[in-house]
């Protein structure tokens, strides 16, 4: 149990266009998401924490505009980069948090790496 | 504020050896403690977590960890290593009443045959 699925797995695109990230828990409803970023050899960075049905919480310093972060379900969040630029290229992870059984721990989707050209 | 050290940024085994990756933490408060592994190009996989009770923890694939509060540490350990073993390792704190995970910097575990 506790799975958490990403899609896409893998993503390029245009700069200026914009990437919609897909996370689910796909055996227990998540109260809280959340979404990272991760550079190569580094840790996880947190860029948001978003509650079924209102607005995210963002970290200082992640552009609220540029990362819009919706969680409209339960078991659905979304992360779309609009206007991606090279920049943002990189792996971004969700994270899921569970009502009830698997509380106190996050579980984490595959990751999905995406590359801007 | 909380806070994780991994003080190892690479960590080489023999297969076979025991194995040790240290981890201390800072918290104000009682502690919720994790380690995940990351293989090359995944996402972070669980391994076990310290709630309350016991101070060891015994989780996935054969590792376990102990909680040792006068020290602030939960080091991850396991037996005989395996060359499988071998990835990067996150130790990560949550403070009760804080809602978010705050990771170390990683330790790559790679385990020689």
């Amino acid at each position: 149990g506790a799975v958490v699925s990403q899609h896409p797995s893998w993503v390029i695109c245009k700069s200026g266009t914009s990437v919609k990230i897909e996370c689910r828990s796909l055996d227990f409803q998540a109260t809280t998401m959340f979404w990272y970023r991760q550079f190569p050899k580094q840790s996880l960075m947190l860029m948001a924490t978003s509650n079924e049905g209102s607005k995210a919480t963002y970290e200082q310093g992640v552009e609220k505009d540029k990362f819009l972060i919706n969680h409209a379900s339960l078991t659905l969040s979304t992360l779309t980069v609009t206007s991606a630029h090279p920049e943002d290229s990189s792996f971004y992870i969700c994270s899921a948090r569970s009502l009830a059984g698997y509380q106190e721990t996050q579980y984490f989707g595959p990751g999905t790496r995406l590359l801007v050209l | 504020a909380q806070s994780v050290a991994q003080p190892e940024d690479q960590v080489n085994v023999a297969e076979g050896n025991p194995l040790t990756v240290k981890c201390t933490y800072s918290v104000s408060g009682n502690p919720y403690l994790f380690w995940y592994v990351q293989y090359p190009n995944r996402g972070l996989q669980f391994l076990l977590k310290y709630i309350t009770g016991d101070n060891l923890v015994k989780g996935s694939y054969g590792f376990e960890a102990e909680f040792n509060k006068s020290q602030t540490s939960f080091h991850l350990k396991k037996p005989s290593a395996l060359v499988s073993d071998s990835a990067l390792y996150f130790c990560a704190v949550r403070e009760r009443g804080n809602e978010k995970l705050t990771f170390g910097t990683g330790t790559r575990l790679t385990i020689i045959p």
